[in-house]
């Protein structure tokens, strides 16, 4: 599977929209962008995913540039309880596993 | 969405004896289920892929006959530690993913966790 990057940490103000980047520069024709967030000493959570499009869902939207290479969760309301880790993974069909980068510490601020 | 369970949630043992954590899909079939280890302040980190009916394949580093998985049905795989030792200590995961291999973009489900303690 293609690796991610993202930002280590980021705090963002509470009500406000959070845009939480991730690069995927090697990522392959097929496989998919997913969103997952963790909250302290619990199992990650499914937020979204896309392939070309943009996708959007009560949780959030996920904007996919258009060379794939790059791609933006964003939360348009953000509140105390999205202070989360959360990772950007690329993957493929529904059998394959999913490698978890380091993920980006989002820390909601009053 | 769809709801993957594990059981135990926490769980504190002896040095030297084993533990056994269950995984399973509530709602719907996996035939495909993973274990993930994660320690204080790192990220997830696959051990092995379940399959059901079939034996488990282990991600490098990790020691198949220490770290026992048996996917007996496609709603349930376990996990056990053998003779645990206290550097086994961390938060075991659980994953599934709905559908078949031909379903390519489902999302997977995790379970809550369990925390191992070996004293």
């Amino acid at each position: 599977d293609a690796k991610t990057t993202q930002p280590t940490s980021m705090d963002c103000a509470e009500g406000r929209a959070a845009n939480l980047p991730c690069n995927h520069s090697t990522i392959s024709g097929n496989e998919y962008v997913y969103w997952y967030r963790q909250i302290h000493s619990q199992g990650p959570q499914y937020i979204i995913h896309g392939l070309k499009n943009n996708e959007t869902n009560e949780m959030a939207s996920l904007i996919i540039t258009e060379d794939r290479k790059s791609s933006t969760l964003i939360l348009p309301h953000a509140t105390l309880r999205d202070t989360a880790v959360y990772y950007c993974i690329v993957g493929g069909a529904a059998g394959n596993k999913l490698t978890f980068g380091g993920g980006t510490r989002v820390l909601v601020k009053p | 969405g769809a709801v993957v369970s594990q059981h135990p949630s926490w769980v504190i043992c002896k040095s030297g004896t084993s533990v056994k954590i269950e995984c399973r899909s509530l709602d719907f079939q996996a035939t495909t289920m993973f274990w993930y280890r994660q320690f204080p302040k790192q990220s997830l980190m696959l051990m092995a892929t379940s399959n059901e009916g079939s034996k488990a394949t282990y991600e490098q580093g990790v020691e198949k006959d220490k770290f026992l998985i048996n996917h007996a049905s496609l709603t349930l795989s376990t996990l056990t530690v053998t003779s645990a030792h206290p550097e086994d200590s961390s938060f075991y995961i659980c994953s599934a993913r709905k559908g078949d291999r031909a379903l390519r973009n489902t999302e997977a489900f995790f379970g809550q966790g369990t925390r191992l303690t070996v004293v």
